[in-house]
């Protein structure tokens, strides 16, 4: 079964600092595109960045101001996120998303997301 | 605001047909192909639809998509309680490098 689980989510003060991980199995986790993608309370969804299967391709949101880092670890099968400098509007369930397409390697713009973890929620209060 | 632009919400009754429209622009909708995701409360959200029109392989027929120049529509037909749920349209954006969303639209069956 494809699967993908995150974890490190947790409480964190403003101005703190998190990593998130997803583990990824059921595939050849090193060629895909993943992905970082953020639910705040009561808000839709919405993208955070993205990394291609060897790293060579990383896209963030303009919304993140250089905050966060993405990165992953084709050998351990784990995605990451470094998120510094932390604000209580980066509170969310944190997704991770593996890009499929109809071909393996194919360019983000003809791809989708599947399969989505189950979130980790990342809350940024005093 | 998002740079793809959904009705909050839609309703309808049990065996009803509800569209749901999506409206972006020539960087994104415009030259890419959409794709919409469910997402049911307190589980991951899920591909209902890729390119535009395609359904994964257990998705039921009742949903399917369409586009036509910078706007796409998700129709559900034969609505069924069960697809009460929050959709979502995305989209690669060719000027932002990224992917966005749209707001979302809560589906309610009456």
């Amino acid at each position: 079964e494809v699967q993908l689980v995150e974890s490190g989510g947790g409480l964190v003060k403003p101005g703190g600092s998190l990593r998130l991980s997803c583990a990824g199995s059921g595939f050849t986790f090193s060629s895909y595109t993943l992905n970082w993608v953020r639910q705040a309370p009561g808000k839709g969804l919405e993208w955070v960045s993205s990394i291609s299967s060897t790293s060579d391709y990383i896209y963030y949101s303009d919304s993140l101001k250089g905050r966060f880092t993405i990165s992953r670890d084709n050998a351990e099968n784990s995605l990451y996120l470094q998120m510094n400098s932390l604000t209580a509007d980066d509170t969310a369930v944190y997704y991770c998303a593996r890009e499929d397409c109809f071909v393996r390697g194919c360019s983000s713009h003809l791809a989708w997301f599947d399969p989505w973890g189950q979130g980790t929620l990342v809350t940024v209060s005093s | 605001q998002s740079v793809l632009t959904q009705p909050p919400s839609a309703s309808g009754t049990p065996g009803q047909r509800v569209t749901i429209s999506c409206s972006g622009g020539s960087p994104n909708i415009g030259i890419n192909p959409v794709n919409w995701y469910q997402h049911l409360p307190g589980a991951a959200p899920k591909v209902l639809i890729y390119s535009d029109n395609q359904r994964p392989s257990g998705v039921p027929d009742r949903f399917s998509g369409s586009k036509s120049g910078t706007s796409a529509s998700l129709a559900i037909s034969g609505l069924q309680s069960e697809d009460e749920a929050d959709y979502y349209c995305a989209v690669w954006d060719d000027g932002l490098n990224g992917w966005v969303f749209g707001g979302g639209t809560k589906v309610t069956v009456l």
